[in-house]
């Protein structure tokens, strides 16, 4: 069954530094979601992209963040400028059809901010 | 913006016993789904379910959406059932966004 990837499972970064996260989403899916889940605590929604362009974003997603298409496979959020605040596990998620089908998750990349 | 809860909080089980979870939202719903969040930190999607019935195995879940819950029912649960249990819905709101729950963290002792 095909699958959602993500690089790396596991990435340590300096506070401040900038970091990527990537995904490879399913090849026939159309919409690609970001989220965030801090230790412990419930699973939360950052951002939707489709068609080469945000769909929505939550308040989390504030300027720090971008996401990006770059080659028609891959689909990576980028922090800018890390901060504490900002370990947790972040998990990317495709669907082929928004409301008629499900969203498949990857296994997450954990994020650690020291 | 819609309000997703879920109850109970926490659940402990003798291995072999039978459970529900529930979710309530506060809004109408494009779609729900149940996911179990392993010890791994894994989401596994149990049910895509915006409404009716379904059953995999031991597990199963209704959701009634005019009534706004779903409801997944564990059946003679076992260890490998513990974990979060996670009920996230996409809001009819017209933007493709996805609203979790705080969760059910369930353990079933063996």
């Amino acid at each position: 069954e095909p699958e959602v990837t993500q690089t790396p499972s596991h990435q340590v970064t300096q506070m401040g530094q900038e970091v990527i996260l990537r995904c490879v989403p399913i090849s026939n899916h159309l919409y690609f979601y970001w989220y965030r889940q801090i230790l412990g605590q419930k699973v939360e929604f950052l951002v939707s992209f489709y068609n080469n362009e945000i769909s929505e974003k939550s308040e989390i997603f504030d300027d720090q963040f971008s996401v990006e298409r770059p080659d028609g496979s891959n689909f990576t959020l980028k922090i800018r400028s890390t901060k504490l605040e900002d370990s947790a596990m972040y998990f990317c998620a495709s669907s082929a059809r928004v409301g008629l089908e499900p969203q498949h998750f990857g296994d997450g990349t954990r994020l650690s901010i020291l | 913006g819609i309000q997703v809860e879920q109850s109970p909080p926490d659940l402990i089980l003798q291995e072999g016993a039978n459970s529900t979870l529930r979710c309530n939202f506060s809004d109408s719903v494009n779609n729900l789904q149940w996911f179990h969040q392993n010890p791994w930190g894994q989401l596994i999607n149990l049910f895509y379910i915006p409404s009716g019935t379904k059953q995999n195995g031991r597990l199963s879940a209704t959701t009634v959406a005019t009534e706004r819950y779903s409801l997944l029912y564990i059946s003679s649960s076992q260890t490998t059932d513990s974990g979060v249990y996670f009920c996230a819905v996409e809001p009819n709101t017209g933007g493709f966004k996805t609203i979790f729950g705080a969760g059910t963290r369930l353990f079933v002792k063996a």
